[in-house]
């Protein structure tokens, strides 16, 4: 059973960078067939994309984050990790990592984090 | 990008009614269309991939249809438990957008 686990910060400045770390067991990140990636839900809001990586390396942003955000991977960990800069209050939000399939679509979702930007 | 535009945001029906809410992408994406739900304070779970393929164990009065630019999802007879708010979301290629949600309430 694969399992997602994120963790970090609750709580971070304006202007700050969140890192966040998502754990996963049942399953490894360097095998090939699935994306990894991080969505986030502002409160009482909707499900934003926000990017996701691949086992390679490879990553794509949704383009309105882009200049902020980058996703990596610590194949040795079993981990991937978001980074979102310059942060502000439209970041707070509950952040989820999950394991995408190319077909099946988002089929893993770790239980969130709520990320608050506050001075 | 391709945007994702859902209907009704919200609506009430009473239990045992057929209910319909509809996806539109706004380039087609063949059928790389799913649909999840989500009941409060809990995660998305996915009832529906490649437009129309029933996930396993979801009930069956759960269904979908459309390919290309049009989707729709229908709940055959809403029970009480399908109260919660319902997502499609796009993956043909990145980004893997969301449509803005529908809530679905009981009458």
């Amino acid at each position: 059973q694969v399992q997602l686990q994120e963790s970090g910060p609750g709580l971070v400045k304006p202007s700050q960078t969140l890192s966040l770390t998502c754990t996963v067991s049942g399953a490894s990140i360097s095998s090939g067939g699935y994306y990894w990636s991080w969505i986030r839900q502002h409160p009482g809001k909707g499900l934003e994309w926000i990017g996701h990586i691949y086992y390679t390396g490879s990553t794509y942003y949704n383009p309105s984050l882009k200049s902020r955000v980058t996703i990596s991977l610590d194949t040795s960990k079993n981990q991937f990790s978001l980074k979102l800069s310059s942060l502000a209050a439209a970041d707070t939000a509950v952040y989820s990592c999950a394991r995408e399939h190319p077909r099946m679509s988002t089929v893993n979702w770790g239980q969130g984090t709520m990320v608050t930007v506050s001075s | 990008d391709i945007q994702m535009t859902q209907s009704p945001s919200s609506l009430s029906a009473s239990v045992g009614d057929r209910v319909t809410i509809t996806c539109r992408a706004s380039q087609g994406i063949s059928n790389y269309l799913a649909w999840y739900q989500q009941k409060p304070g809990k995660v998305p779970k996915v009832l529906i991939y490649t437009a129309s393929t029933l996930q396993s164990g979801v009930p069956s009065r759960f269904s979908g249809s459309g390919s290309g630019t049009d989707f729709t999802l229908t709940i055959g007879s809403l029970q009480p438990e399908d109260v919660a708010t319902y997502y499609c979301q796009k993956y043909d290629s990145a980004p893997w957008t969301f449509g803005q949600g529908t809530k679905v309430e009981i009458k």
